[in-house]
């Protein structure tokens, strides 16, 4: 498909386990980036990729949370032990270019993570 | 420090009245900015952008923003309002490698 594709659509595990949640950003894009969005709340920037820089990882709320992008393309954000604070939905968003400021991001339909 | 403020949650409009969302910003550097909009269990797609240029932008399904540097405001208006027009309403400024994302206002359309 032509836009930016997560998966799963849905998460449902048990506080604890480890979670991956994986992106497919939109091909040629630079830029990728990660944000949660809980019940209620706007978007919370968690981690930003720009080509082969070192990410930008100010975001990410504690150490059980990490991000990797591979080749460039696919990202995978892991929560570790989750708690159930760790419920929401995880969007992932790319850009044609990060350092371009006019550039809007393209944003995957999420990942809908539940913590029983 | 640059943030973005959306004043109102939510709002409830009547179908076929006028839609007006509010946006103020705060900026270092000449801001480049966003409305997005969000249906329920999708992402954000964008409505439409402003980066330099006219005030006045237009965006899609009848949307439209004016940049009033004075004012520090990048309003969203619809002349009239439809049903399919309730969703959530992001505005966002863009800075240097981030885009900043105001909280958020629910639209709602009253029948």
């Amino acid at each position: 498909g032509a836009g930016v594709s997560q998966s799963p659509s849905n998460k449902v595990t048990e506080k604890g386990k480890d979670v991956e949640l994986r992106c497919d950003p939109i091909s040629g894009h630079t830029a990728l980036y990660w944000y949660r969005q809980s019940l209620g709340q706007g978007l919370e920037f968690l981690i930003y990729f720009q080509g082969n820089s070192a990410p930008d990882k100010s975001g990410l709320p504690s150490d059980r949370f990490s991000a990797e992008r591979t080749g460039g393309s696919v990202s995978t954000l892991t929560i570790q032990r989750t708690q159930q604070e760790d419920s929401a939905v995880y969007l992932c968003a790319s850009s044609l270019s990060g350092t371009g400021r006019n550039q809007p991001q393209h944003f995957g339909d999420g990942t809908r993570l539940s913590i029983l | 420090a640059q943030s973005v403020t959306q004043l109102g949650s939510h709002v409830s409009v009547s179908e076929g009245a006028l839609v007006l969302l509010r946006c103020n910003y705060s900026s270092s550097v000449p801001p480049y900015l966003f409305w997005y909009v969000q249906y329920p269990n999708q992402g954000l797609q964008l409505l439409l952008k402003y980066t330099t240029g006219a005030t006045l932008v237009k965006g899609i399904n009848g949307f439209e923003a004016e940049f009033k540097k004075s004012e520090t405001s990048f309003h969203l208006t619809k002349p009239s309002a439809h049903m399919s027009d309730a969703a959530e309403y992001f505005c966002a400024v863009s800075v240097p490698d981030k885009i900043i994302f105001g909280k958020g206002t629910r639209l709602h359309i009253l029948p």
